[in-house]
């Protein structure tokens, strides 16, 4: 197993424009979590996932913002009509968990989103 | 509202000493503590995974421990090297509406100087 991965590693959009990540979990973590990080500041919750439900979604999270993982495998979160202020790097992050309790989160390499 | 902080921001050390980082959370009902390491423009590396019954963790020349009633983690790095050098960042997670989602502090930055 390779780890958490997630492609692109970059994106470079202009404002207005929709993009859209993806998130490859290890393959036997039910859990799947989103966060976003902008420079200087630690990771911030946006959404997760056990199996295929979204079970939580945070605040951060707009009406411009969408998460899917369908059958509970990999994800993607798109942003629809990208602001500036959607430059940061969004991470994506898997754990193992026995019934609705988790285990140590894994986390891929990040997507960095630039908006001009 | 649950939150963590990190202190110092920013740390400098020479090669081989001794260094701990310190964390602090508000609330005390923290289900588990991650410390992680982020090298620039990185994701995030896992270090070490307390669960709120433990008092400490070890892998190699990591020692962190968790202190609920005071609020308190440190992460103790023994014989520092260069390659130790990154962004370290703790995390606690809480169990609120069942995501135990992960709050984190801002991390302190070290630079070990060969």
């Amino acid at each position: 197993d390779t780890g958490v991965s997630q492609d692109p590693r970059h994106k470079i959009t202009k404002r207005g424009q929709n993009v859209t990540f993806r998130c490859d979990p290890i393959s036997e973590h039910n859990r799947l979590y989103w966060y976003r990080q902008t420079l200087g500041q630690g990771p911030e919750f946006l959404t997760y996932f056990q199996n295929e439900a979204q079970l939580e979604k945070s605040r951060l999270l707009s009406d411009r913002f969408s998460a899917e993982r369908p059958k509970g495998s990999f994800s993607t979160l798109e942003i629809q009509r990208t602001e500036q202020g959607d430059s940061a790097m969004y991470l994506c992050a898997s754990s193992q968990s026995s019934g609705m309790i988790p285990y140590e989160q894994y986390f891929g390499p990040g997507t960095r989103l630039t908006v001009t | 509202k649950q939150e963590v902080t990190q202190i110092p921001a920013a740390l400098s050390v020479p090669e081989g000493e001794n260094l701990v980082l310190n964390c602090s959370f508000t609330d005390s009902a923290i289900y588990n503590l991650q410390w992680f390491r982020q090298d620039p423009g990185k994701g995030l590396t896992s270090l070490l995974l307390i669960q709120s019954s433990q008092r400490e963790q070890t892998s190699g020349r990591l020692n962190a421990s968790l202190d609920k009633s005071s609020g308190r983690s440190t992460l103790y790095i023994a014989a520092s090297q260069p390659g130790d050098s990154a962004t370290y960042l703790c995390a606690a997670a809480y169990s609120g509406a069942g995501s135990y989602q992960l709050t984190f502090g801002k991390g302190t930055k070290l630079s070990v100087i060969p």
